[in-house]
C-alpha cells in the first residue's frame, strides 16, 4: 500500500489551456473525493465517487470541471480553459466504506499565468 | 447541514508549552470528527478521529482531542509543543452515512512554536 498518488505535483499553464490531473487511490478503497484548497483556506468539496460512479458533485463547481473514474480504480480531473482563479492546491483523498477516515495524496499545485 | 468552526486562524506558542486548537461543528445527526495536519506544500495527514465510544481520543505525535456532545466541542489538545509541530490544522466532520459523504473541513489553524 503505497498511499493516495497524485500527478503531477505542480503544473504551471497559460490561461485558456486545459488540464488534467491524476489521481491513483489505495487500492480497495471503493470510495474517492476531489477538493480544492486556496492558500489559507481549508480544503473545499469538489466531487465524491463510488466506485466508478459520480455521486456528487458540489454546486459551485463550474462546468468547465469535469471528474472521471473509470473502471473505479484512479481518476482524473480535467478543466477547461483556465482561468487565474483556478490556480489552487487539487488534493484527492481516498476511503474506504465504513468509518474510516480519507487518506489524501499530496496534491497537485495548478498556477494559471 | 455540516459546517466546522475554526476559533484563531494563528496560534503561537513556546515550545514546551500547551497546545490548545479550539474546534466547534454544527450537524444534524451525530457526526464523526477528524483533525488533520497539513505541512508546506503536501497533503493532509491524520492525527486523530473520533467515531463512537470513548469521547477522549489519543492521535500520533502526543495530540488528544476531546468530543464534548454539549459544547459541540472537538478541541484538539498538546500538553508540550515541540518545534516540529508547527503546521496548519484542519478539523473536519463528516456525518454517520455510510453513504458516501464529504468531509466538512475548517478554515485552518496555523501553529507557531516559538523556541
Amino acid at each position: 500500500d503505497t498511499g493516495v498518488s497524485q500527478d503531477p505535483r505542480h503544473k504551471i499553464t497559460k490561461r485558456g489551456q486545459n488540464v488534467t490531473f491524476r489521481c491513483d487511490p489505495i487500492s480497495e478503497h471503493n470510495r474517492l473525493y476531489w477538493y480544492r484548497q486556496t492558500l489559507g483556506q481549508g480544503p473545499e468539496f469538489l466531487t465524491y465517487f463510488q466506485n466508478e460512479a459520480q455521486l456528487e458533485k458540489s454546486r459551485l463547481l463550474s462546468d468547465r470541471f469535469s471528474a472521471e473514474r473509470p473502471k473505479g480504480s484512479f481518476s482524473t480531473l480535467e478543466i477547461q480553459r483556465t482561468e487565474q482563479g483556478d490556480s489552487a492546491m487539487y488534493l484527492c483523498a481516498s476511503r474506504p466504506m465504513g468509518l474510516g477516515e480519507a487518506f489524501f495524496g499530496q496534491g497537485t499545485r495548478l498556477t494559471v499565468v | 447541514a455540516q459546517s466546522v468552526t475554526q476559533l484563531g486562524s494563528h496560534v503561537s506558542v513556546s515550545e514546551g508549552a500547551l497546545v490548545l486548537l479550539r474546534c466547534n461543528y454544527s450537524s444534524s445527526v451525530p457526526p464523526y470528527l477528524f483533525w488533520y495536519v497539513q505541512y508546506p506544500n503536501q497533503g493532509l495527514q491524520l492525527l486523530l478521529k473520533y467515531t463512537t465510544g470513548a469521547t477522549l481520543v489519543k492521535g500520533i505525535n502526543g495530540f488528544e482531542a476531546e468530543f464534548k456532545k454539549s459544547e459541540t466541542s472537538f478541541h484538539l489538545t498538546k500538553p508540550s509543543a515541540h518545534m516540529s509541530d508547527a503546521a496548519e490544522y484542519f478539523c473536519a466532520v463528516s456525518d454517520q452515512s455510510f453513504a458516501g459523504n464529504q468531509f466538512y473541513f475548517g478554515t485552518g489553524t496555523s501553529l507557531t512554536v516559538i523556541p
